[in-house]
């Protein structure tokens, strides 16, 4: 168990419809990184945050949004969705934003389905 | 752009022999490099950390070599056992995100 727990585990929608991920980072751990992870794409970076501010992004989309709060659990949020947004979404933390610190504990993540 | 390239060809292995995954990268000098495992359905879990300024690290049967010259980084795992059956992602930072390659798929055959 590495301690950071995700929710819902599965979730199936139809296209055009939004849905939100939540997760809770391990206990003490300030950073939250979202994963998107399809079977041709391996894992993609979406977005970090730290203490509650973005970190830095990567090719997340703009229906995709995301935020941390003061508790530090984040939410990732999925909208006008298409069928291509299937995929696992996994969400990591760290103890640290940056700065060589080492592992990312990952959740089991969150599966999406898109009909 | 960066790449992070490792083979996406599976890898079959014979229990008791070492297994060697390669991680190559492209157009960047990472500070560190790191290996996760990855199992079906499951999120990755880390392995190992290695960073620009050395060549190997070992913890127990694992051993990771980097390669900064080459931009190559080596896992082996010795005496393989089936248990060890999994997808393995190496994983660099860049620009403050830390990507992953798409890792290979490792079978160690009884």
């Amino acid at each position: 168990d590495s301690g950071v727990t995700q929710t819902p585990k599965h979730l199936i929608t139809a296209t055009g419809q939004r849905v939100t991920l939540r997760c809770s980072p391990r206990s003490g751990d300030l950073s939250v990184y979202w994963y998107q992870q399809s079977l041709d794409q391996g894992l993609q970076f979406l977005i970090q945050y730290y203490n509650g501010e973005e970190r830095a992004k990567g090719n997340i989309l703009e229906r995709f949004s995301a935020q941390q709060f003061p508790d530090l659990h984040s939410e990732l949020n999925l909208s006008s969705l298409e069928l291509g947004d299937s995929a696992l979404y996994f969400c990591a933390s760290s103890v640290q934003g940056w700065g060589h610190t080492g592992e990312l504990f990952f959740g089991e993540g969150s599966r999406l389905t898109v009909l | 752009s960066q790449k992070i390239e490792q083979n996406s060809e599976a890898l079959n292995i014979q229990e008791g022999k070492t297994a060697t995954l390669t991680c190559n990268y492209t157009n960047y000098s990472p500070a560190y490099l790191q290996w996760y495992r990855q199992d079906p359905g499951r999120g990755p879990v880390f392995l190992l950390l290695i960073r620009e300024n050395e060549k190997e690290k070992r913890k127990e049967r694992l051993k990771v070599t980097f390669d900064t010259t080459l931009k190559q980084s080596l896992f082996h795992i010795t005496a393989s056992q089936p248990a060890d059956s999994a997808t393995y992602l190496c994983a660099l930072d860049r620009d403050d995100k830390i990507i992953f390659g798409k890792g290979t798929r490792l079978h160690i055959l009884p």
